[in-house]
Formats: structure tokens, C-alpha cells, sequence
């Protein structure tokens, strides 16, 4: 088992461009769930998504930012017109179900310069 | 929703020693607190996880406490060594409708001296 899988691992955009994050959940995991990390801080929640569902997305910036899960392929993070303010860490994670924990993936960086 | 607080942001023990990291949780519905190390650079990796019908779980060295009443939980690492140098994140999840979502802590920076 490969475990989550993301890509690219790190990004480097410049203000205006858009950055697309990817992540493959485990085989057999359905539930996945984005996380941004600013430096020396914690986990903050974006959004949460099953299968072609977007469950939960109370953490998601109203603008700019937008997540998606297909039937087939990995989910996409995507956020368009990025500013400095973007950068950080992104981490994937997936579960099995609600009511199992995460398992994280190694996440993304993003510049944006 | 919910909102976890964790103490202390960092901590400092000498190699062998014990470390105590403490955290509160304001959603009486979750029921669900793992623990996760994160090393610097690296993902996140789970090291323990309790559920709120057990009040401590043991694995090794490590352990975890909670009072549901207090509505807090505690990681208990003992004999501490080096590589137990990391930040270390709770969190609490409700079982609730969609809630299912983790509210992760702030993180607790611990570093092993020799």
C-alpha cells in the first residue's frame, strides 16, 4: 500500500498564477480531507470530501479556492489568482471512514513568489 | 464547532525524563482524540489514539488519559530519547451528522537534550 499520495511536493508559483495540489488517498479510503500548515503552526481544516460529494467545506476561503474528488483520479486542491498569503504547507489526508483516523499525506509546499 | 486548546507550545526535557502535553476540547460530542508527531519537514504520523469509552490506552512508552467530564486529555511519554524530539498535535473529532472532521491543537514543540 503506497499510503496518501501528493503531488507535486513542492510548488513554486508567481502572484496571479493558479496552483493545483493533487492527492491519491490509500486504496480503500474514500474520505479525504485537506489541511493548510503555516510555518510553525498548526493544522488548520479546509475541506472534506467523498466521492464526487464535498462534505464539509467550512474551512475553505469563500474565493479563490475550490476542491474536487471524481469518480476516477486523485482529488484537487485548486486555487486560482495566488498571493503571498498562500504560501504554506498543504496536506492531504484519508480515512477509511468517519469513524477511523487520518493518514496523512507527506503534503505540498507552495511558494508563491 | 470545535475548539481544542494545547499546552504548553513547547517543551523542554532532558534524555530519560517524562513529558506531559495537555490539551481541552470544548465539543462534549467528540469522541474520538488521537495524537500525531510531526517532524520537522515530515507529515504528520499518528502515534496514539483513544476513544472516549476508554479512559487511558498504553503502547510502549507512550500513553494517553482522558476525563470526559473535564472534557481534557493528556500524552504521557516516558523514558524520554532523542527522536521523541518533534511538535506533537492533538485533536478531537465529534461523531456527529458531517462533523467528522479532526480540530487539531496548536502543537507542542518537544525537545530531548542529552
Amino acid at each position: 500500500n503506497a499510503g496518501v499520495m501528493q503531488n507535486p511536493r513542492h510548488l513554486v508559483r508567481r502572484r496571479g498564477q493558479e496552483a493545483r495540489l493533487r492527492c491519491s488517498p490509500m486504496k480503500g479510503h474514500s474520505h479525504v480531507y485537506w489541511y493548510r500548515q503555516l510555518p510553525e503552526e498548526g493544522l488548520k481544516f479546509m475541506v472534506y470530501l467523498q466521492k464526487e460529494n464535498i462534505i464539509d467545506e467550512s474551512g475553505m476561503p469563500k474565493e479563490r479556492f475550490s476542491a474536487e474528488f471524481p469518480k476516477e483520479g486523485p482529488s484537487i486542491l485548486r486555487i486560482q489568482q495566488v498571493v503571498r498569503g498562500d504560501s504554506a504547507a498543504y496536506f492531504c489526508a484519508s480515512s477509511q471512514d468517519r469513524s477511523y483516523g487520518y493518514t496523512f499525506g507527506s503534503g505540498t509546499r507552495l511558494t508563491v513568489v | 464547532g470545535e475548539n481544542v486548546e494545547q499546552h504548553p507550545s513547547t517543551l523542554s526535557v532532558q534524555e530519560g525524563d517524562s513529558a506531559v502535553i495537555k490539551c481541552t476540547y470544548s465539543d462534549s460530542a467528540s469522541n474520538y482524540f488521537p495524537w500525531y508527531k510531526q517532524e520537522l519537514g515530515k507529515r504528520p504520523q499518528l502515534i496514539i489514539d483513544i476513544r472516549s469509552n476508554v479512559g487511558e490506552k498504553k503502547d510502549q512508552r507512550i500513553a494517553v488519559t482522558l476525563n470526559k467530564t473535564a472534557k481534557h486529555f493528556s500524552l504521557h511519554i516516558t523514558e524520554t530519547q532523542p527522536e521523541d524530539s518533534a511538535v506533537y498535535f492533538c485533536a478531537a473529532r465529534p461523531n456527529t451528522g458531517t462533523a467528522s472532521k479532526l480540530t487539531f491543537g496548536t502543537g507542542t514543540r518537544l525537545q530531548v537534550t542529552l
